[in-house]
């Protein structure tokens, strides 16, 4: 159980373009998802927490109108970049959690998606 | 706030080899610790968690025990193997129902045949 899934896994698209990225839990319902990004070599950054049919917060220094984010049903969460140019190429990694009364606060990761910008 | 330090890598072992990344963190109150383990392409895969004090998970031949004394959390595997290859990432996260994780930087793991 708990499976997050990401659609695409990779999307190479011209400058200028938007891209969505979905995020979804496939066995159970997530009532908070978070969206990281990650470059070559190094950590993941946290951009931005969304719980379902609420507003995304978004971490200091990522930009709200770029990055849109939308937390539409408890199992589904897109990400969409607008305008895409070659310096938002990375690894876009989801998550999600199922919120349990009492319970350890555990994440559960998509597999990513490689978004290329040319 | 909250913060998790991990050694630097990579990490260049031979199989067989015994493995220890270690871990240190800072935090209020009482966290749950994680291990997530990432493949070359992949995401992010929970190898191993603990929730309170001495607590020790374990999972795969990986274990990492809870020292609340030492804000530690350190990996080890006695028998390492090539399918281990991958970077670690060790996270803190608090209690609370709605916080978040804090990641270490990971830790590249090479072990060779």
């Amino acid at each position: 159980g708990a499976v997050v899934s990401q659609h695409p896994s990779w999307v190479i698209c011209k400058s200028g373009t938007s891209v969505k990225i979905e995020c979804r839990s496939l066995d159970f319902q997530a009532t908070t998802m978070f969206w990281y990004r990650q470059f070559p070599k190094q950590s993941l950054m946290l951009m931005a927490t969304s719980n379902e049919g609420s507003k995304a917060t978004y971490e200091q220094g990522v930009e709200k109108d770029k990055f849109l984010i939308n937390h539409a049903s408890l199992t589904l969460s897109t990400l969409t970049v607008t305008s895409a140019h070659p310096e938002d190429s990375s690894f876009y990694i989801c998550s999600a959690r199922a919120l349990r009364t009492g319970g350890v606060n555990e994440q559960f990761f998509g597999p990513g998606t490689r978004l290329t910008v040319l | 706030g909250d913060s998790v330090t991990q050694m630097e890598g990579p990490v260049t072992l031979s199989e067989e080899a015994f493995l220890t990344i270690n871990c240190t963190y800072t935090a209020t109150g009482y966290p749950s610790l994680f291990w997530y383990v990432q493949y070359p392409g992949e995401g992010l895969q929970l190898l191993l968690k603990a929730t309170k004090a001495d607590d020790k998970g374990s999972n795969k031949g990986f274990e990492a025990t809870y020292r609340k004394e030492t804000t530690s959390f350190h990996l080890e595997k006695g028998s390492v193997q090539v399918s281990d290859s991958a970077v670690y990432f060790c996270a803190l996260s608090s209690n609370s129902g709605y916080s978040t994780l804090t990641f270490g930087k990971g830790t590249m793991l090479l072990v060779s045949p």
